[in-house]
């Protein structure tokens, strides 16, 4: 079965620090989908990228970049000099091809202190 | 606008007391979910539909009803709320994951309260 785990609960850097969020998957499917989605304090859930599993290009925009490592079943998210913008909570997600389901892990807090 | 709404956005009822959160989207997707978010515990998948009249459970499916008579609508139904399901609830929709970006546009949300 499909599983996310973000083993951090919360995280708090100082501004300008670079901060990585972890995220492990399992999966029994060669073919799926990870993604990272972003809950700033508003509450809406935004979009942030999508990656496919047979591609493991590390993928940058901007401050925000992403490890994808099929090896440790990893899809790490890191944000370069961090910005108070940047507090959120932050959702992993993955999605087998031959399954529907979106299944997310349980989020990580990060605060971003001034 | 492209968008995901909800209704309502906040609800206190009583337990027992059966309701219906609305959802409907305009971008023509074929796949929309339902979520709920709960402290320690991230979002959850409730339902989801890959297309009209085609409903499938998620992870935590008890205590709710979703139907899909119309692309564009989703809803959950409790029939009889109990105060476990307090809770935020997010209606979400995409293109099916392996035609399209897989990106799912969320709704605000609505806040849950059962007494």
């Amino acid at each position: 079965a499909q599983k996310v785990t973000q083993a951090q609960t919360e995280i708090s850097v100082v501004e300008k620090e670079d901060v990585t969020l972890d995220c492990v998957y399992e999966t029994r499917d060669t073919t799926y989908y990870l993604f990272w989605y972003k809950q700033p304090p508003s509450g809406e859930l935004v979009f942030l990228i999508r990656r496919n599993s047979f591609d493991e290009q590390n993928e940058i925009s901007g401050r925000y970049s992403w490890n994808f490592q099929k090896s440790t079943s990893s899809f790490n998210f890191t944000i370069t000099a961090s910005q108070v913008v940047d507090s959120a909570v932050y959702f992993c997600a993955l999605s087998e091809a031959g399954d529907d389901k979106i299944i997310f892990g349980k989020g990580t807090r990060l605060h971003i202190l001034p | 606008e492209a968008q995901v709404t909800q209704n309502p956005r906040y609800l206190i009822t009583v337990t027992g007391k059966k309701l219906t959160v609305t959802c409907s989207q305009n971008m023509n997707h074929e796949y929309m979910s339902w979520y709920r978010q709960d402290p320690g515990l991230g979002l959850r998948q409730i339902y989801y539909s890959m297309n009209v009249e085609v409903t499938d459970k998620g992870d935590v499916p008890e205590g709710y009803k979703v139907s899909r008579k119309e692309k564009r609508n989703f809803p959950l139904i409790l029939e009889s709320p109990s105060p476990n399901q307090t809770s935020l609830y997010f209606c979400a929709s995409s293109f099916p994951t392996s035609r399209n970006t897989g990106e799912l546009f969320f709704g605000e949300g609505s806040r849950l309260t059962v007494l």
